[in-house]
């Protein structure tokens, strides 16, 4: 079955640490995207990368890092310098010029 | 400063009624409006789409309204049931911004049995 996959479900951060949250798909798609997902905010965009090797900031890039080494990989990372991480991370993916986007199932983070 | 204002935050609805959710646009350039669907602990799925050269757009027991003039978009959920009780984004997106999707705050839809 085609889709993303995020992992892990959950992950604890201590104060001061960086962490990596995984996002891989097979669906053959161009384009990736992270969201953070909190309460009463809806979505809103972190990074995100139309081709190997390049990556846009979305609007709230601060505090957070990415790379795409591989067409199926995008991985995100929450740097010590985010002051507030603990959220619902989401991934998704779409072809290029396609308008609707797949999701995974996300990654919730919690700082401890 | 957010692109697209949803409304209400949450409803309660009893099974078999219409639960409505209302959205508000402010640049005339978005050409495509999709709602997605959420459950707890899983991803948005897409549900349903309009374009802005069609006024009304029907899937089911869903049904998307829009009024280009008043720049506002609407969700129907006919005879909704306790399976739709979800959390329900709508967005808008413009060609011209790399198809980059602007997300309402979201509305938790309760149906009570």
């Amino acid at each position: 079955d085609g889709g993303i996959t995020q992992s892990p479900k959950y992950l604890f951060r201590k104060e001061g640490q960086n962490v990596t949250l995984s996002c891989e798909q097979n669906l053959n798609h161009d384009a990736m995207y992270w969201y953070r997902q909190d309460p009463g905010q809806g979505l809103r965009l972190i990074y995100y990368s139309q081709i190997v090797n390049d990556f846009q900031k979305g609007d709230i890039a601060e505090g957070y890092s990415v790379s795409r080494e591989k067409k199926e990989s995008f991985p995100l990372t929450v740097t010590s310098a985010q002051k507030n991480p603990t959220a619902f991370y989401l991934c998704a993916s779409k072809n290029r010029d396609a308008r609707d986007y797949t999701f995974g199932s996300g990654t919730r983070l919690t700082v401890v | 400063q957010q692109q697209v204002k949803q409304s209400p935050q949450s409803l309660i609805v009893q099974k078999g009624g219409i639960s409505i959710i209302n959205c508000a646009y402010e640049n005339t350039a978005f050409d495509y409006f999709p709602w997605y669907q959420q459950f707890p602990g899983k991803g948005p799925a897409l549900l349903i789409a309009i374009r802005p050269d069609v006024s009304e757009k029907k899937e089911g027991r869903f049904t998307i309204s829009f009024n280009k003039s008043a720049k506002q978009f609407s969700l129907h959920i006919m005879d909704s049931q306790p399976g739709d009780s979800a959390t329900y984004f709508c967005a808008a997106s413009l060609r011209s911004n790399d198809y980059k999707l602007s997300f309402g705050a979201g509305t938790t839809v309760t149906v009570r049995a």
